[in-house]
């Protein structure tokens, strides 16, 4: 398996509470996606990276912000989490961009009460 | 706006048969498609990318192909088996080719 983890697995949090969830790889991939996912929707794309401190906004990225300061993280925060943004949260690496395939992290479960 | 299709949400198979998953897109002129696994509870995996010149592409038991005139990508996986049973995503780059856009996806299950 690719070296990419995320953090937290889970995680439970109040509205209007800050989140940060953290996308670690190990590969040197230049590309780093962040995706949600829910039913009926598919996935869809957060915002991405393609170097450190260089990030473009995706499909659904009102709500959100991310930081790369390293090459191996990616950092994608909720600034203010509402119920809306209860979701399963990916990240992907790439070593060219769209043009290579992605290797996709386990996933955050994220639940916003 | 663009959309990407795949043709259903669920479909049941047997085993042995061939399955078609079929996706379509609307105002896009990919360059290339992507198509992905994806098991319950686990992120997709990458099975096969095909270039718009390339028409069809395989790999053991799968095989898809690209009509970038019907504006379709037909995935195939023949003499299926119950471990074949997932769901099958595909995705296709987006304007300046960094964004990638992802389908539903088709829930495929294999009958024993």
């Amino acid at each position: 398996d690719a070296g990419i983890t995320q953090s937290p697995r889970h995680k439970v949090t109040e509205t209007g509470t800050p989140v940060t969830l953290r996308c670690h790889q190990t590969e040197n991939h230049r590309y780093m996606y962040w995706y949600r996912q829910d039913p009926g929707h598919g996935l869809r794309l957060i915002h991405y990276s393609y170097g450190v401190k260089d990030t473009d906004k995706g499909e659904v990225s009102d709500g959100y912000s991310v930081s790369r300061s390293k090459t191996e993280d990616f950092l994608l925060t909720l600034e203010s989490a509402t119920s809306s943004q209860t979701s399963v949260y990916f990240c992907a690496i790439s070593d060219r961009g769209v043009l290579d395939e992605a290797f996709f992290g386990q996933g955050t479960r994220l639940t916003v009460v | 706006s663009q959309k990407i299709e795949q043709n259903s949400e669920a479909l049941n198979i047997q085993e042995g048969k061939t399955a078609t998953l079929t996706c379509n897109y609307t105002n896009y002129s990919p360059a290339y498609l992507q198509w992905y696994r994806q098991d319950p509870g686990r992120g997709p995996v990458f099975l096969l990318l095909i270039r718009e010149n390339e028409k069809e592409k395989r790999k053991e038991r799968l095989k898809v192909t690209f009509d970038t005139t019907l504006k379709q990508s037909l995935f195939h996986i023949t003499a299926s088996q119950p471990a074949d049973s997932a769901t099958y995503l595909c995705a296709l780059p987006l304007r300046n080719n960094n964004d990638m856009r992802f389908g539903a996806g088709t829930r495929l299950t294999v009958k024993p």
